[in-house]
């Protein structure tokens, strides 16, 4: 098992939908979380932190955290072709710290 | 505004030759990374750097190089020894101490022939 692991998608939903990312993760990893947003050709760019069990909600953004399945997730409420980018998500690792990712899921927003 | 600013946006070498990517940062941050991205490969990390005059390696430095004179700079050397540079390079800035997210510049894509 990857320690940070995404489906790569695509990931389709329609205009004003709820898109669901989901990111799961090892027992390696530890409850520190971040989902970032990359367009293509650009940096990642940070969306959400969470740090500790249950939702956390920033807008149209909602990031859940499950320790005891060891999922992490984004939900991004009325969908805009503009959030038509790839997620990733990332977690801390090990006594160094070290920040793992996923390998991202792209999400396509069709108007 | 802070930020990090990596600088050129686009470079392009011919095989053999090395080059220097430039990473600078205002935030203060201690610690700065480097990451190189491959289309499917996801981010993998080439150097990283905690306090001034200290770095280690990550997962793939062989073939790279950087220094850590000031906190507001690390540059990554991409040295001729590197079998196959073309990428999209990242530079990453965080507060050290907690688990604080990375801040990203905007890269450098470099393209060698």
């Amino acid at each position: 098992q990857k320690e940070v692991e995404q489906n790569s998608g695509p990931l389709s939903v329609p205009e004003g939908a709820i898109a669901s990312l989901n990111c799961t993760y090892s027992d390696r990893v530890s409850q520190s979380f971040f989902w970032y947003r990359q367009y293509s050709g650009k940096s990642p760019e940070l969306i959400m932190s969470i740090y500790s069990n249950g939702d956390k909600e920033d807008g149209r953004f909602t990031a859940q955290l499950n320790k005891a399945s060891q999922y992490v997730s984004l939900l991004i409420r009325d969908s805009q072709p503009s959030d038509s980018a790839t997620y990733l998500c990332a977690g801390y690792a090990g006594n160094n710290r070290k920040l793992i990712w996923g390998l991202g899921t792209s999400l396509a927003v069709n108007p | 505004d802070g930020g990090i600013t990596q600088s050129p946006k686009y470079l392009f070498r011919k095989e053999g030759q090395n080059v220097t990517l430039s990473c600078e940062q205002n935030l203060n941050h201690d610690a700065m990374y480097w990451y190189r991205q491959d289309p499917g490969q996801g981010l993998r990390l080439i150097y990283y750097s905690q306090i001034v005059n200290d770095f280690q390696k990550g997962d793939i430095a062989e073939g790279y190089s950087v220094s850590r004179e000031k906190k507001e700079s690390f540059p990554l050397t991409v040295t001729s020894a590197q079998k196959n540079p073309t990428a999209f390079y990242l530079c990453a800035s965080k507060m050290v101490g907690i688990d604080s997210p990375l801040h990203f510049g905007n890269g450098t894509r470099l393209t060698v022939t």
